[in-house]
């Protein structure tokens, strides 16, 4: 069984167009994140939703919309794709450490590597 | 000036010999620190993750943790071929990982 699943895992499309990608995890985790990894590999947080509750935002152009409708699945919309948006997009999972201010381990989706012509 | 800054290598060892990864960063609010391996092509997985000062083993490898000086390390004892990735550290802080840009560690037959 999967546990971290997205779909699709290749996006091929032309700039100025919407696309979007989907994550759904059956760890029954609480915390769900979308990361950025660019060509060289430096991989960075853009989104993370608690229980469908945005928590963390980061400095991330308002063409991108993350949208949780449930705790297991956290989808992105990119709208007018830019040729920058070319990269793989990871979606993670973790628990939420209760009363804390640690992290606990958040476990990776395959990927979609998105390709902006 | 990164957070979280890593050697980005290529670091070759022959193999059977140990592997040294190091990492530095700093933010001191950071509470847990984790070393993520990813292969060309596929996605980042758990290899330790440590909280505590001090060391952490868990078969081959090794966790070192010096919140002191803001550096964490990962060894690989008795490298084997298959532990040719690039090596990701990253430090978690309410809820938030950050990255550094990884070590590419080939082990040499």
């Amino acid at each position: 069984d999967t546990a971290v699943s997205q779909t699709p895992k290749y996006l091929v499309t032309q700039m100025g167009n919407d696309k979007s990608i989907k994550c759904e995890q059956n760890l029954g985790h609480d915390t769900m994140y979308w990361y950025k990894q660019d060509s060289k590999k430096f991989l960075k947080i853009m989104f993370s939703y608690n229980n469908k509750e945005l928590i963390i935002n980061e400095t991330v152009p308002n063409r991108f919309s993350p949208k949780s409708p449930d705790k297991a699945h956290l989808n992105l919309h990119i709208n007018s794709l830019e040729l920058g948006d070319s990269a793989v997009y990871f979606c993670a999972s973790s628990r939420r450490v209760a009363g804390a201010s640690s992290t606990d381990t958040q476990y990776f989706g395959p990927g979609t590597r998105l390709t902006v012509l | 000036q990164k957070e979280v800054e890593q050697n980005s290598g290529p670091l070759s060892v022959p193999e059977g010999a140990i592997a040294s990864l190091n990492c530095t960063y700093s933010d001191r609010g950071s509470q847990s620190f984790f070393w993520y391996r990813q292969y060309s092509g596929k996605s980042p997985e758990l290899i330790m993750s440590i909280y505590s000062n001090g060391d952490k083993e868990d078969g081959r490898f090794t966790a070192q943790l010096n919140k002191a000086s803001q550096y964490v390390s990962l060894l690989i004892r008795d490298s084997q071929p298959s532990d040719s990735a690039t090596y990701l550290c990253a430090g978690g802080q309410n809820e938030k990982l950050t990255f550094g840009t990884g070590t590419r560690l080939t082990i040499i037959p």
